[in-house]
């Protein structure tokens, strides 16, 4: 199957400073690519989807100016939860389609557990 | 309002019956569903997949049920194996053209060897 890597795997911050997460597909290109956040024991949300070339979308309630989506390349897009507070810890995860696949199928990166102090 | 769900946050079997996790969605527009697998701090890995023209898939031990009149698919896992053990996350697809997941809640499937 396609890879998707996702790092870094676990960042604890400070409240107040802003973390960069990196999605990349490995062995394929991606124009699109999606983001999902999990709080403990709970769902799978949609937060955005990241498209390469152009503006994200994103989902209701999740705010585009707090969580920067940056696809500048088909194989890299980024995630930069901007001054982050306690309530942004969280379990975010990145995807993508890959050619030769169904397109309903999502591949997914390893995740990212995010702790802010 | 939750358009996949997942009633049963846990399940328990003993290794080598048969486990069956159960899915219900309220969106009509869904036309393909994804079963995935996944273990903490780790992401979704893909399990099995039905279309909408069908009413069961099978691969392996895995097997999906669909139907559609009522609105529920269900994961059949025979035999169970401890390694099985993970949360399973069904999830749907709308065919708007966006493709993106609508997941449920997860259903934590503990093998007992």
């Amino acid at each position: 199957g396609a890879v998707v890597s996702q790092h870094p795997s676990r960042v604890i911050c400070k409240s107040g400073t802003s973390v960069k997460i990196e999605c990349r597909s490995l062995d394929f290109q991606a124009t699109t690519m999606f983001w999902y956040r999990q709080f403990p024991k709970q769902s799978l949300m949609l937060m955005a989807t990241s498209n390469e070339g152009s503006k994200a979308t994103y989902e209701q309630g999740v705010e585009k100016d707090k969580f920067l989506i940056n696809h500048a390349s088909l194989t890299l897009s980024t995630l930069t939860v901007t001054s982050a507070h306690p309530e942004d810890s969280s379990f975010y995860i990145c995807s993508a389609r890959a050619p030769g696949h169904a397109n309903e199928k999502l591949f997914f990166g390893s995740g990212t557990q995010l702790s802010v102090l | 309002d939750q358009q996949v769900k997942q009633n049963s946050p846990s399940l328990s079997v003993q290794e080598g019956r048969i486990s069956i996790l159960n899915c219900d969605y309220t969106n009509s527009m869904f036309d393909y569903f994804l079963w995935y697998k996944k273990y903490p701090a780790e992401g979704p890995t893909f399990l099995i997949s039905i279309s909408s023209i069908k009413d069961k898939n099978e691969d392996g031990r895995f097997t999906v049920f669909l139907n559609k009149s009522a609105k529920h698919l269900s994961l059949h896992i025979v035999p169970s194996q401890p390694g099985d053990s993970a949360v399973y996350f069904c999830a749907a697809s709308d065919g708007t053209g966006r493709r993106a997941l609508t997941f449920g809640s997860g259903t934590r499937l503990q093998v007992q060897p």
